[in-house]
C-alpha cells in the first residue's frame, strides 16, 4: 500500500524568506500523481501545486515550486518570498490508481513578520 | 461560480444519536469524495462516488457509516449510533473525475459527539 510521510510537524520562516517542506512517499507504481494542498485556519483545503510522475520537469506555480526526485520518492515544496498569507497546514498527497488521494499528516507553516 | 458547500458547518450531538451530513458538489463534477480529519491530523479517506455509484467504500470505518449520492449531485453521509471517537471534521470534495484532477473542497462539518 502507498504511504505518504511528512517528517516536519511544524516549520517557521521569516517573512520574505524561502522555506522547503519535505514529503516522501512509498509506491510500487511507475505512473502516478502528486499534490500539495494548503489548509488555512478557515479549514478550506486549496490546491497549491501538482506534479505528474512521468514528467521530469519540476512543477512551478508563481512562488511555489517542487523538487521532485522520483528515484528517491521525494516531493518537497519550496515557497519563495514567504508571505503572511502562506501560514497554513500544508499536506502532501499521492493519487493512487483508483483516483484516490493518500495524504501525509501535514506540516504547520508559521510565518514570522 | 459556487464552490462545494457542506451543511451543517457545526454539529453537536449526544452519543448514540444518528447524524446526517450533507455535501453539495460543484455543478458538473462527477466525482465526490468524503474524508474525515481528526484534530491535528491528515485526511482519512472514507468513500468515493463516481456519478451515483460508490466504487470504493473501503474507507468507511464501520457499518455505522453509510453514504449515498442522488442525481449525481448531492451526497449525504450518515453516521448511526454516534460514538465519541466519531468527533472530527468531515470534509467533502468534488472533481471532474479521472486522474490528475484537482479536488475542490468544501469548508467541512465539525462533528462533536458528547
Amino acid at each position: 500500500a502507498q504511504t505518504v510521510t511528512q517528517s516536519q510537524p511544524e516549520m517557521s520562516v521569516q517573512e520574505a524568506e524561502t522555506v522547503t517542506l519535505s514529503c516522501t512517499y512509498d509506491t510500487s507504481e511507475s505512473d502516478y500523481y502528486l499534490f500539495w494542498y494548503k489548509q488555512p485556519p478557515s479549514r478550506q483545503m486549496i490546491l497549491v501545486i501538482r506534479q505528474e510522475a512521468y514528467k521530469q520537469q519540476n512543477a512551478t506555480e508563481n512562488r511555489f515550486s517542487v523538487n521532485f526526485q522520483k528515484a528517491a520518492k521525494s516531493f518537497s515544496l519550496k515557497i519563495s518570498d514567504s508571505q503572511l498569507g502562506d501560514a497554513a497546514m500544508y499536506f502532501c498527497a499521492y493519487e493512487d490508481s483508483n483516483y484516490q488521494l493518500i495524504w501525509g499528516a501535514g506540516t504547520k507553516l508559521i510565518i514570522k513578520p | 461560480g459556487a464552490g462545494v458547500s457542506q451543511s451543517p458547518s457545526n454539529k453537536v450531538t449526544e452519543k448514540g444519536k444518528d447524524v446526517e451530513l450533507r455535501c453539495d458538489p460543484i455543478s458538473g463534477h462527477t466525482a465526490l469524495y468524503w474524508y474525515r480529519q481528526s484534530l491535528g491530523q491528515g485526511l482519512e479517506f472514507l468513500i468515493y462516488f463516481q456519478g451515483n455509484s460508490a466504487p470504493d467504500k473501503s474507507g468507511l470505518p464501520s457499518d455505522r457509516f453509510s453514504a449515498e449520492r442522488t442525481g449525481g449531485s448531492v451526497s449525504t453521509l450518515t453516521i448511526q449510533r454516534t460514538q465519541q471517537e466519531d468527533s472530527a471534521v468531515y470534509l467533502c470534495a468534488s472533481s471532474y473525475g479521472g486522474a490528475y484532477n484537482e479536488q475542490f473542497f468544501g469548508p467541512g462539518t465539525r462533528l462533536t459527539v458528547l
